[in-house]
C-alpha cells in the first residue's frame, strides 16, 4: 500500500521569501507519480507540479519546484518568492504507475499544509 | 484549456431525493475520477472510469452511482443519501489512467449538503 506523509499542519513565510513544504512518501512499488496541488479556500485543486519515479532531475514550474530524494522518500516543495495568494493549502499526492495493478492510477493524497504567506 | 467543469457549484438535498453531478472535460482525456472531500481533510478516491469503463470502485455505498456515458462527461446520481455525506465533491481528468507525465486536472467541485 501507498502511504503520504506531510508533517506540517501549518507553515508561516514572509513574502517574497522562499519557503519548503515538507512531503515522504512510502512504497514498494517502482513506477509511482508525485504531484503537489493547491487547494484555496474557494475549494478548487489546482494542479502544480510533477514528478516521475523515474525522472532524474527534480522538477520545476516557475516559481515551484520539487525536491526529489528517491533513496530518502522525499519530494519536498520548494515555493520560491512567496506572494500573498500563495496561502492555502497545499497537498502532496502519490499515483500508483504499475500498470495491471488493482490501484494502478490511484491518487493518495497526504493529510495537507496550510501555508499563510505574510504581507 | 485545462478545465473541467462541474454542476452544480452547491446543492442541498434531502435524504429522499435523488439528484446528479455533473462533470464534463474537452481536453481528450480518457480516465475521469470522482473523489469525496471532508472539510480540512485530504480527498479520498471514489471510483476511476478509464476508456469509459469503471475501472476502480474504492467500496462506495451502492446510494452513489457512478456512469460514464461518453468520454467527455462524467456524472455521479445520489440516492438516499445521510447527512454524514455532506461533501464536497471532486472531479478530475488525466490523459491515461497512469503513466508518466499525466497529471490529474480537478474540477471546482460540488459542495453538497444533505440535511
Amino acid at each position: 500500500a501507498q502511504k503520504i506523509t506531510q508533517t506540517q499542519p501549518g507553515m508561516f513565510v514572509q513574502e517574497k521569501e522562499a519557503v519548503t513544504l515538507d512531503c515522504t512518501y512510502d512504497t514498494s512499488d517502482p513506477s509511482y507519480g508525485l504531484f503537489w496541488y493547491k487547494q484555496p479556500s474557494s475549494g478548487e485543486m489546482i494542479f502544480l507540479i510533477y514528478q516521475g519515479s523515474y525522472d532524474q532531475q527534480n522538477a520545476t514550474e516557475g516559481r515551484y519546484s520539487l525536491n526529489f530524494q528517491k533513496a530518502r522518500k522525499s519530494a519536498n516543495l520548494v515555493i520560491s518568492a512567496s506572494q500573498l495568494g500563495d496561502s492555502a493549502m497545499y497537498f502532496c499526492a502519490m499515483r500508483d504507475d504499475n500498470a495491471g495493478g488493482t490501484s494502478y492510477g490511484k491518487l493518495t493524497f497526504g493529510q495537507g499544509t496550510i501555508l499563510t504567506v505574510h504581507p | 484549456d485545462t478545465e473541467v467543469t462541474q454542476t452544480p457549484k452547491h446543492l442541498v438535498m434531502g435524504m429522499t431525493n435523488k439528484k446528479s453531478l455533473k462533470c464534463e472535460q474537452h481536453m481528450g482525456h480518457r480516465a475521469m475520477y470522482w473523489y469525496k472531500q471532508k472539510a480540512k481533510k485530504p480527498p479520498e478516491l471514489m471510483f476511476v472510469y478509464s476508456y469509459e469503463k469503471l475501472s476502480i470502485n474504492e467500496s462506495v455505498p451502492s446510494r452513489f452511482s457512478p456512469e460514464c456515458p461518453n468520454s467527455s462527461l462524467l456524472n455521479l446520481h445520489l440516492h438516499a443519501l445521510q447527512p454524514e455525506d455532506s461533501a464536497l465533491y471532486l472531479c478530475a481528468s488525466s490523459q491515461d489512467q497512469g503513466g508518466w507525465n499525466t497529471e490529474a486536472f480537478f474540477g471546482q467541485g460540488t459542495r453538497l449538503t444533505v440535511v
